[in-house]
């Protein structure tokens, strides 16, 4: 079963538009980490966040923001006036920390391909 | 600067030849990872090794093998048993198993001729 949802598969903005990404979760562990990793078109993942299961609190980095809602198992990414330089795949990710067979993996969602034009 | 390397970056798999990806880093890191990566779809543990000389099969291993002999070296053998090897392969690692994030490298593409 997929626990990480990204149900936006590609998401086209003119620079300046902000953008949201969603990224839905499911797990039934109490203690896990949520992420988000950007892929630029050099295919290389580049760590953006981590968030564990125990701390809501929003986080704002430069342009980034993100929210994090147990309530509804969601880890919504936005980025503030886009960039062309924004334009890659971004990637919702999960790791279990309750279970000895999960404890270490990162379970990936599908990827919502950002494209930012100028 | 420390970093994961991969090579080479595109690959060419003729019907029924075993090929080697190479994944290197310079970290210092005890866990290493290989995923696949298939368009539309996200990454998938392919083999970990929370150790040198240890590793364990991931959620596809089948068609793959890895060997761990050096702690800054887990190279990855796609066999002519992977029916569907055409992907994009990612190696990742960490300071030990279980710490996050994961590093990764910029990849190595596999195509069958």
């Amino acid at each position: 079963a997929q626990k990480v949802t990204q149900a936006q598969t590609e998401i086209s903005v003119v620079e300046k538009e902000d953008v949201t990404l969603d990224c839905v979760y499911e797990t039934r562990d109490t203690t896990y980490y949520l992420f988000w990793y950007k892929q630029p078109p050099s295919g290389e993942l580049v760590f953006l966040i981590r968030r564990n299961s125990f701390d809501e609190q929003n986080e704002i980095s430069g342009r980034y923001s993100w929210n994090f809602q147990k309530s509804t198992s969601s880890f919504n990414f936005t980025i503030t006036a886009s960039q062309v330089v924004d334009s890659a795949v971004y990637f919702c990710a999960l790791s279990e920390v309750g279970t000895t067979d999960s404890w270490g993996k990162l379970q990936f969602g599908a990827g919502t391909q950002v494209v930012v034009t100028p | 600067d420390g970093g994961i390397t991969q090579s080479p970056k595109y690959l060419f798999r003729k019907e029924g030849q075993n090929v080697t990806l190479s994944c290197e880093q310079n970290l210092n890191h005890d866990a290493m990872y290989w995923y696949r990566q298939d368009p539309g779809q996200g990454l998938r543990l392919i083999y970990y090794s929370q150790i040198v000389n240890d590793f364990q099969k991931g959620d596809i291993a089948e068609g793959y093998s890895v060997s761990r002999e050096k702690k800054e070296s887990f190279p990855l053998t796609v066999t002519s048993a992977q029916k569907n090897p055409t992907a994009f392969y990612l190696c990742a690692s960490s300071i030990y198993w279980g710490d996050q994030p994961q590093h990764f490298g910029d990849g190595t593409r596999l195509s069958i001729l």
